[in-house]
């Protein structure tokens, strides 16, 4: 019973591609995320959703559109693909008014951009 | 502004000892939740354990206990008995309305 699943785990792609990487969870939670881990292993937050309405947006290229057709799902699209766009990319949900309570993680998507 | 500090980038231990990463925060908030997740290299992250700003008492999880230090916003992990398996990335967290990670201590455990 996965909780958070990403797809792909493993994406290569060339400088100028458009790529989406999907996300969903199955733990009833309001509030998903996307982090990106760049090579030094520091974890950023990029977006948070709460009940599909966007809540966070912290500095993120607007090549960069997330997407929550519903509060299970949270797909990433990334436009015009860069070298520097190279990372690994988390999803992950919590709830959101139990403050208290951690966020789940998906096994992330590794990118890598040729 | 929330941040979250991890000044020791690497720690190693001799297995069966014990160690302690050092984590330090910063918050205007006094309802908050501190977090410390395991990444081993299956970069899965995982829950080690939580502690809640507002309780005195240390959480404790088997072999992981911390130490929480209101005042000086400092929240420290200490692992007993270091076994193989411990061997990762550990990130210290801070929740209020978002999650934010320290930049992560790297525990190698010598056999």
């Amino acid at each position: 019973d996965t909780a958070v699943s990403q797809t792909p785990k493993y994406l290569v792609t060339q400088m100028g591609n458009d790529k989406s990487i999907k996300c969903e969870q199955n733990l009833g939670h309001d509030t998903m995320y996307w982090y990106k881990q760049d090579s030094k292993k520091f974890l950023k937050i990029m977006f948070s959703y709460n009940n599909k309405e966007l809540i966070i947006n912290e500095t993120v290229p607007n090549r960069f559109s997330p997407k929550s057709p519903d509060k299970a799902h949270l797909n990433l699209h990334i436009n015009s693909l860069e070298l520097g766009d190279s990372a690994v990319y988390f999803c992950a949900s919590s709830h959101h008014d139990r403050v208290g309570t951690e966020a789940f993680f998906g096994q992330g998507t590794r990118l890598t951009v040729v | 502004a929330q941040t979250v500090t991890q000044s020791q980038p690497e720690m190693s231990v001799q297995e069966a000892e014990t160690v302690t990463l050092s984590c330090t925060y910063d918050t205007s908030e006094s309802d908050y939740y501190l977090f410390w997740y395991k990444q081993p290299p299956s970069r899965q992250m995982i829950l080690v354990i939580r502690q809640e700003a507002y309780k005195q008492q240390n959480a404790t999880e088997n072999r992981f206990s911390v130490n929480f230090q209101k005042a000086a916003k400092s929240f420290s992990l200490k692992i007993s008995d270091s076994q193989l398996g411990d061997a990762a990335m550990y990130f210290c967290a801070l929740r209020r309305d978002k999650i934010i990670f320290g930049k992560g201590t790297r525990l190698h455990i010598l056999p």
